[in-house]
């Protein structure tokens, strides 16, 4: 177990529809990492959080929206859901937000858009 | 524009065969460099790599990184079924970049 906690699991949605999927880091972690697994596919950085504030940007959509609360949980929000958008999503999250600390996932969203 | 790429995409083995796995990086401000092992759902963390050099191992597994030339390889000597997985590379800068992967598959 990785102290990385994100939920739910599992969620099924139709096309059209909004979600938000959430992540808890590990104790004493003030970054966040967001990713996207499509099948098959690598690890794309969508977005990354230190402390409250956003950090760095990748390749998020316009749809796709995240914060960081107070207590460092983090929220991923997906709108206006399509078909391609179905994919496994997973948080990571470190001390730092750069720098020499390594960074743990989650079990990962699972996402699928009917 | 910022890169890590790995090589090979995918390798098949038979078990007791060693195996090296290749990152390259460009990236500006780089802080460190991570391996991760994923089976079926999450990348699980192997080895964070910070100075050039210093080899750092676990059990079969090691890695090195090269900064000068920009590189970082992970070997696994004595290959099991159970080392069969994708190995992801990941750059430390301003955020963290991954690789595409490389997906291993050991035979019995």
């Amino acid at each position: 177990d990785s102290g990385v906690t994100q939920t739910p699991k599992h969620l099924i949605t139709a096309t059209g529809q909004r979600v938000t999927l959430r992540c808890s880091p590990r104790s004493g972690d003030l970054s966040v990492y967001w990713y996207q697994q499509s099948l098959d596919q690598g690890l794309q950085f969508l977005i990354q959080y230190y402390n409250g504030e956003e950090r760095a940007k990748g390749n998020i959509l316009e749809r796709f929206s995240a914060q960081q609360f107070p207590d460092l949980h983090s929220e991923l929000n997906l709108s206006s859901l399509e078909l391609g958008d179905s994919a496994l999503y997973f948080c990571a999250s470190s001390v730092v937000g750069g720098g020499e600390t390594e960074a743990f996932f989650g079990q990962g969203t699972r996402l699928t858009v009917v | 524009e910022d890169k890590v790429v790995q090589s090979p995409l995918s390798l098949v083995v038979h078990e007791g065969d060693t195996v090296t796995l290749n990152c390259s990086y460009e990236v500006t401000n780089f802080r460190s460099l991570l391996w991760y092992k994923q089976e079926k759902k999450a990348p699980t963390f192997l080895f964070m790599l910070t100075s050039s050099g210093i080899e750092k191992k676990s059990g079969r597994l090691s890695s090195i990184l090269d900064k000068k030339e920009l590189f970082s390889i992970l070997n696994i000597t004595a290959t099991q079924t159970g080392d069969s997985a994708i190995y992801l590379c990941a750059v430390k800068h301003n955020d963290m970049r991954f690789g595409a992967g490389t997906r291993l598959t050991v035979k019995p």
